[in-house]
C-alpha cells in the first residue's frame, strides 16, 4: 500500500525546544517537499529536496532545517529560530522529470499532516 | 511573482446542483496547474492535473479547463454531493526546466465548498 505517512499527527512545543517532523513515502519518488499552511493562506513551501543529500529552501525557510539521508525520508525540524511555529505542515512527493527526454507531469502527492502547535 | 487567486473564498449549493470554482493565476509561464481536494484537519488529495498543453481532464464527475493565455483553470463539478463539501486548492508549477524552483507549487487560498442536503 504506497503512500505518504508523517508523524506526529499532533505536536506540542515548548519555548525554546527544537521539533522534528517525520515524513516517509514508499513510492520511490525522487523529490520530496515540506509545506506550512496557516488559516487563510495558501500553502507556503518551506524546504524541497529533488535528490538525496541534495535540498533547496523555499520561500520560509528561516527557522527550519531540513536532512534528506534516503530517498525515503525527509524530516523537518522546527528550531527556536522559528518565532511562529503553530501551523499545519504538510509534506509531499513527486517524480522528477528527465530534462531533455519524456518529462513526467510531477503530480504532486500529500501526506495526512503534523498540526504542530506551541504551548 | 505568480500569484494564485481562487474566487469565491466560499461557496455553499443544494445538493444535485452542477457547480463551477475558479482559479486564476498571473504568470502564464506554466508547466501544468493541479487542482487538490482538502477536508478539514486531512492532508490533500489530488484531483485532477492539467499539463500546459492541454485544454481540460476529467474524472467521474468533475472536469477542469485550462486557458493559460489568459491566466484561468476552472474546475467543474457535476451533480454535486453532500460529500463534495471540502475546500478546494488550485496550485500552478512553472515552466523552468532546471534550476531552484522548478518544482515549487504556487497555491491559491481556495474555496471552501458545502453542498447542502
Amino acid at each position: 500500500d504506497g503512500g505518504i505517512t508523517q508523524s506526529p499527527k499532533y505536536l506540542f512545543r515548548k519555548e525554546g525546544q527544537n521539533v522534528t517532523l517525520s515524513c516517509e513515502q514508499n513510492l520511490n519518488h525522487d523529490a520530496m517537499y515540506w509545506y506550512r499552511q496557516d488559516p487563510g493562506q495558501g500553502l507556503r513551501l518551506i524546504y524541497y529536496s529533488q535528490i538525496v543529500n541534495d535540498f533547496q529552501k523555499g520561500d520560509i525557510a528561516e527557522g527550519y532545517s531540513v536532512s534528506r539521508e534516503k530517498k525515503e525520508s525527509f524530516p523537518l525540524t522546527v528550531t527556536s529560530a522559528q518565532k511562529n511555529p503553530t501551523a499545519f505542515y504538510l509534506c509531499a512527493s513527486s517524480i522528477v522529470g528527465l530534462a531533455g527526454a519524456a518529462r513526467s507531469y510531477n503530480e504532486q502527492f500529500f501526506g495526512p499532516g503534523t498540526r504542530l502547535t506551541v504551548l | 511573482k505568480q500569484e494564485v487567486t481562487q474566487i469565491p473564498a466560499a461557496l455553499s449549493v443544494p445538493e444535485g446542483e452542477n457547480l463551477v470554482l475558479n482559479c486564476s493565476f498571473t504568470d502564464s509561464a506554466i508547466y501544468n496547474l493541479q487542482w487538490f481536494r482538502q477536508d478539514p484537519g486531512k492532508g490533500l488529495t489530488s484531483l485532477l492535473l492539467i499539463q500546459s498543453s492541454q485544454r481540460e481532464q476529467t474524472s467521474g464527475r468533475l472536469n477542469a479547463s485550462l486557458d493559460k493565455s489568459s491566466g484561468r483553470s476552472t474546475l467543474y463539478i457535476a451533480a454535486s454531493q453532500p460529500g463534495d463539501s471540502a475546500t478546494y486548492l488550485c496550485a500552478v508549477r512553472p515552466r523552468r526546466y532546471s534550476g531552484a524552483g522548478s518544482y515549487q507549487l504556487t497555491f491559491g487560498k481556495g474555496t471552501k465548498l458545502s453542498v447542502i442536503p
